[in-house]
């Protein structure tokens, strides 16, 4: 199994761009989810899925889309790319049953 | 909401002296609590849970329900325990909303 992927890995916008950061996982998770990590902040949830066609919002979902039309697929879109969404990207799954979540490696945006 | 709070951002320690990394909680009911941590340039993973009281790599933590806390304890730190560790309550079926801590980055001196 791959587990969880993210790309890319790296991305510059300007702002008011738009662009999808990309999450798959091929370990048939139903519940999946977005962070964002920033210095002094921690980890903070964007937005989660219990499973297809299921989202909903974390602690900071403004800027922020996503959608679930697969088990495997959990893309995040911003809309309108703004320097206040400079910031490093994770996404993670959970395996049904158990409490504990699996991250990709993480997208590295920077907004100017 | 299940919160849990990481008081220090960062703490430096040299190598071979004891570690500590704080973590209080602040919900009621049966605490369980994870610490995963962040090697430079890699993805978080799981360090270690209470409820499994394992030794990961020379680390503990202990649910200390008095006080809420879960601090993770190392008695001799290394310098590839330098990483970001973050406290987090788990992620439970029917509980999909959660916070990480802030996160503490230990530095280990040579």
């Amino acid at each position: 199994n791959a587990g969880v992927t993210q790309t890319p890995k790296f991305q510059v916008l300007k702002t008011g761009q738009s662009m999808t950061l990309q999450c798959a996982q091929d370990m048939n998770h139903e519940y999946m989810s977005w962070y964002r990590q920033d210095p002094g902040m921690g980890l903070r949830l964007i937005h989660y899925s219990v499973g297809a066609g299921i989202t909903d919002q974390g602690e900071v979902p403004n800027g922020y889309n996503v959608s679930r039309s697969t088990t495997e697929d959990f893309p995040l879109r911003l809309l309108s790319a703004a320097p206040s969404q400079t910031s490093v990207y994770f996404c993670a799954s959970r395996p049904p049953g158990t409490d504990t979540q699996y991250f990709g490696p993480g997208t590295r945006l920077t907004v100017l | 909401a299940q919160r849990v709070t990481q008081p220090e951002k960062l703490l430096s320690v040299f190598k071979g002296a004891p570690v500590e990394l704080k973590c209080n909680y602040s919900y009621s009911g049966s605490p369980e609590l994870f610490w995963y941590v962040q090697y430079s340039r890699q993805r978080l993973q799981l360090l270690l849970r209470h409820i499994s009281r394992e030794s990961i790599k020379g680390f503990t933590a202990d649910l200390n329900k008095g006080e809420t806390s879960f601090h993770l304890k190392k008695p001799f730190a290394q310098e590839e325990d330098s990483a970001m560790y973050y406290c987090a309550p788990p992620c439970w079926e029917g509980f999909n909303k959660f916070y990480f801590g802030s996160g503490t980055k230990l530095n280990v001196k040579p």
